[in-house]
């Protein structure tokens, strides 16, 4: 079948980037998503980027996405504890998620 | 808050009882979604609707489980004859999709252990 791959955690320190990987196997894939869940909650929607992009940049996150090699990506600026949390891709044609990747920023 | 609600938030059953679980979707949102998250994985995809159409079910979804949304508004998901295996977070999302795309909401999910 068709899946989505992330790694599972993450560390960074308060103020450096974070850059979260996820792969995915479905090339027909219209939309591609980052979902934020914190502990106890709801998912949240950060940002998607459509498949004929290959760059979207909002505030602190920018995505890029490599079509070619199925890859997708989200960059956190200047990363805060605040979010600290577990990220979500997820391409919704096939209703698709990863497992998250569980993102821990130090102080 | 999304604005999507799901009720109850939490539940406790015992095996082989009956659960039922509603989702209220954002007004305007044509399409209503139900996902099964467990501990550690991301959101596996149940069923979807388009209005009061069930347009697709996950080979996840077994017959005991039955999902309706009669009126293409509020939304209802029953697990018949409930098994340990069931427990989980139930999760219901929203969206409304046109020419220019869709965006999933996600409500705050209800939590179902079975014992």
């Amino acid at each position: 079948g068709e899946d989505v791959e992330q790694s599972l955690f993450l560390s960074v320190r308060e103020g450096d980037s974070s850059v979260i990987n996820c792969t995915y196997t479905d090339s027909s894939s219209t939309y591609l998503y980052w979902y934020k869940q914190e502990p106890g909650a709801g998912l949240q929607l950060l940002t998607y980027i459509f498949s004929n992009m290959d760059m979207k940049q909002d505030q602190r996150l920018t995505v890029l996405l490599n079509k070619k090699d199925k890859h997708l990506s989200l960059r956190i600026a200047d990363t805060q504890t605040g979010d600290s949390a577990i990220y979500f891709c997820a391409e919704t044609d096939d209703m698709r998620f990863g497992a998250g990747t569980r993102l821990t920023v130090k102080p | 808050d999304t604005g999507v609600s799901q009720d109850p938030r939490h539940k406790i059953t015992k095996r082989g009882q009956n659960v039922t679980f509603r989702c209220d979707p954002i007004s305007e949102h044509n399409r209503l979604y139900w996902y099964r998250q467990t501990l550690g994985q991301g959101p596996e995809f149940l069923t979807y609707f388009q209005n009061e159409a069930q347009l697709e079910k996950s080979r996840l979804l077994s017959d005991r489980f039955s999902a309706e949304r009669p009126k293409g508004s509020f939304s209802t998901l029953e697990i018949q004859r409930t098994e340990q295996g069931d427990s989980a977070m139930y999760l219901c999302a929203s969206s409304y999709r046109d020419s220019s795309g869709e965006t999933q909401y996600f409500g705050p999910g209800t939590r179902l252990l079975v014992l």
